[in-house]
């Protein structure tokens, strides 16, 4: 099983405050994805990476941006947090050679705006 | 990726062998059938993957018949601990997977 790492697990936050959500996976997984859940509804991917240096924007349109300098770490950023951000943030990540189908995913976290 | 469809909800008592069945009737010829579980406030968890006929692991079993166009996973003597939503994926090598709503398995003591 995959050991992925997502800090902090729960943040209030005020709103136009600047953010940054880590998440770190330890196992050299070269694909790398963050998916925005509201509770009990769908998910849906917000950004992918297919490696250092490569980012892309997935099918739900969001206002955060994502960087890859580093395979193991794939941090998301709010540069300004508002009411509408409020949200469960989910990091997954998927092996060398694996299909993506296969993705495992973080602990996720719980992201309030005042 | 193909679309599935997979019932909403499901209830089984504690002991009973629990069978979500998925459809996916466009299913291409490279696609993998792929389920996951997912706890409240948790993230998805990779259950397993089969492209046809029968896998089992420590978890779970999936059958694929022969036309491929559905899939069953099978939980044997589901606990408690089992209650969770059961997410089905049919596709190979995209990005852009599509979770659903998934299944949402409860157990009743």
């Amino acid at each position: 099983e995959a050991d992925i790492y997502q800090t902090p697990r729960y943040l209030v936050i005020g709103t136009g405050k600047k953010i940054t959500l880590e998440c770190s996976q330890t196992m050299g997984h070269d694909k790398m994805y963050w998916y925005q859940q509201d509770p009990g509804m769908e998910l849906h991917l917000i950004h992918y990476s297919y490696g250092v240096n490569s980012t892309e924007k997935g099918d739900l349109s969001s206002e955060s941006t994502v960087s890859r300098i580093r395979t193991e770490h794939f941090p998301l950023t709010l540069e300004s947090a508002r009411p509408s951000h409020t949200s469960q943030y989910l990091c997954a990540s998927t092996p060398r050679g694996g299909l993506q189908e296969t993705q495992y995913f973080g602990p996720g976290t719980r992201l309030l705006v005042l | 990726l193909a679309k599935t469809t997979q019932p909403i909800s499901m209830d089984s008592y504690e002991g009973q062998e629990v069978n979500i069945t998925c459809s996916h009737n466009n299913i291409a010829t490279n696609d993998y059938i792929t389920w996951y579980q997912q706890f409240p406030s948790q993230g998805p968890r990779f259950i397993i993957q089969g492209y046809k006929t029968k896998v089992t692991n420590e978890v779970a079993s999936l059958f694929i018949p022969a036309d491929r166009k559905s899939s069953t996973l099978s939980l044997p003597r589901v606990s408690l601990s089992d209650t969770a939503v059961y997410y089905c994926l049919a596709g190979a090598g995209s990005y852009q997977l599509t979770f659903g709503k998934g299944t949402k398995l409860s157990v009743i003591p």
